[in-house]
């Protein structure tokens, strides 16, 4: 069975600081893996995509993948109180199905 | 301009009941899914549909029948609702099968009494 794990946390980061969610994932052909943002009783928001090993950045976010590791991060610079949010790790595999991880709670504290 | 819509918002019922959620989307999309996400917040597809056709069924029992009159709707009937059912019911679109960017609707939270 694929599976795709995250710490539930919470994560408690000041505000300023570097937000750092990990994510990793059991399935080996999996090819492309998203972050979505899902605020309090809201729809997850798709806001990182990554496709080859290395680092993608897009403003404050940057994404990491290690597929040796079976490893995926999300890295939030300069966190906001408005960050605070649980953040879904999802993989999609070639059945072309998106399977997601059970989230890390983020808690950004002013 | 909501992108995936879904009605109802919220559905409080009793067990045993038969109860229906509708999704609509004006992306212009051919391809439409059901999430259930429970109170631990993990969330799992039910069912994807391409163009009207069923594509994904994940080992839903099978009280739960979509049904997509075309392919901006999907809409999830769900027969003899139990005490686990209740959860946050997403619908959510994308482009075609093969494109992963998917776009959620706002919900359907499903309370079984």
């Amino acid at each position: 069975q694929k599976e795709v794990e995250q710490n539930s946390g919470p994560l408690s980061v000041p505000e300023g600081a570097i937000a750092s969610l990990n994510c990793t994932y059991s399935d080996r052909v999996s090819q492309s893996f998203f972050w979505y943002r899902q605020y309090s009783g809201k729809s997850p928001e798709l806001i990182m995509s990554i496709y080859s090993n290395g680092d993608k950045e897009d403003g404050r976010f940057t994404a990491q993948l290690n597929k040796a590791s079976q490893y995926v991060s999300l890295l939030i610079r300069d966190s906001q109180p408005s960050d605070s949010a649980t953040y879904l790790c999802a993989v999609w595999d070639a059945g072309n199905m998106l399977t997601f991880g059970g989230g890390t709670r983020l808690m950004v504290k002013p | 301009d909501t992108a995936v819509s879904q009605t109802p918002k919220y559905l409080v019922t009793q067990m045993g009941n038969d109860k229906s959620i509708k999704c609509e989307q004006n992306l212009g999309h051919d391809t439409m899914y059901w999430y259930k996400q429970d109170s631990k917040k993990f969330l799992k597809i039910m069912f994807s549909y391409n163009n009207k056709e069923l594509i994904i069924n994940e080992t839903v029992p099978n009280r739960f029948s979509p049904k997509s009159p075309d392919k901006a709707h999907l809409n999830l009937h769900i027969n003899s609702l139990e005490l686990g059912d209740s959860a946050v019911y997403f619908c959510a679109s994308s482009q075609d099968l093969n494109l992963e960017t998917q776009y959620f609707g706002p919900g359907t939270r499903l309370l079984v009494l």
